[in-house]
């Protein structure tokens, strides 16, 4: 049961132009996402997040848009840079009654941007 | 301050024998996640730990099993290894239980093939 979705495989996009990657869930416990991203031989690296009170979240290039009742959310990159090509994962998670929680991944986007 | 470390870089093992992974945590983390990334799919969440106890498990079968240490260095114990075990196995830290996510850094991970 794959609770987080991403569709889209993979994307290419033009160097300056926006990169939007798609992301769905179907869990309605999950109130935070984030997005990560993740470059071969390495470990993912955190990006961006969102918690579900807010439908917005800017840091710099970066933007994460939430829509909860279509339970989507989407990441913006713009301008998007030829160094950010990488595989990128939308998580989710939900705080536990015992206080833990646990990341729930899609199975990733790899986006390539063409010079 | 270094950042979260994972030996081996790589392991090929045969059916039925078992693995130890290590990983070492952030300078100032206390909590540790395990995460199974297979072949073009998102990491699944394996177990947490918090102060040497576990804190959260996904759905892994008993065969997968951890410590975490007082310097909160952690190892994944996996028996009985079966070819769907071929992953790549990453090990995360963060600074505290509870809603820590976007404090949360990944090591590079230990690839594991079994034959």
């Amino acid at each position: 049961d794959q609770q987080v979705k991403q569709n889209s495989p993979s994307l290419s996009v033009q160097e300056g132009r926006i990169s939007i990657l798609n992301c769905d869930y179907t869990n309605s416990m999950f109130d935070y996402f984030l997005w990560y991203k993740k470059y071969p031989a390495e470990g993912p690296t955190f990006l961006i997040s969102i918690s579900s009170i807010k439908d917005k979240n800017e840091d710099g290039r970066f933007t994460v848009f939430l829509n909860k009742s279509a339970k989507h959310l989407s990441l913006h990159i713009v301008p998007s840079q030829p160094g950010d090509s990488a595989v990128y994962f939308c998580a989710a998670s939900f705080l536990s009654n015992f206080g833990n929680e646990k990341l729930t991944f899609g199975t990733g986007t790899r986006l390539t941007i063409i010079p | 301050e270094t950042g979260v470390t994972q030996s081996p870089t790589h392991l090929i093992k045969t059916r039925g024998q078992q693995v130890t992974l290590r990983c070492s945590s952030q300078s100032g983390h206390n909590t540790v996640s395990w995460y199974q990334q297979a072949l073009g799919q998102g990491p699944q969440f394996i177990f947490q730990y918090y102060r040497e106890e576990e804190n959260g498990r996904g759905n892994f079968p008993p065969r997968f099993s951890g410590l975490q240490f007082p310097n909160y260095s952690s190892e994944l114990n996996v028996n009985a290894l079966e070819l769907d075990d071929s992953a790549l196995y990453l090990c995360a830290s963060s600074p505290r239980g509870g809603r820590a996510l976007n404090e949360q850094f990944f090591g590079p991970g230990t690839r594991l093939t079994v034959l």
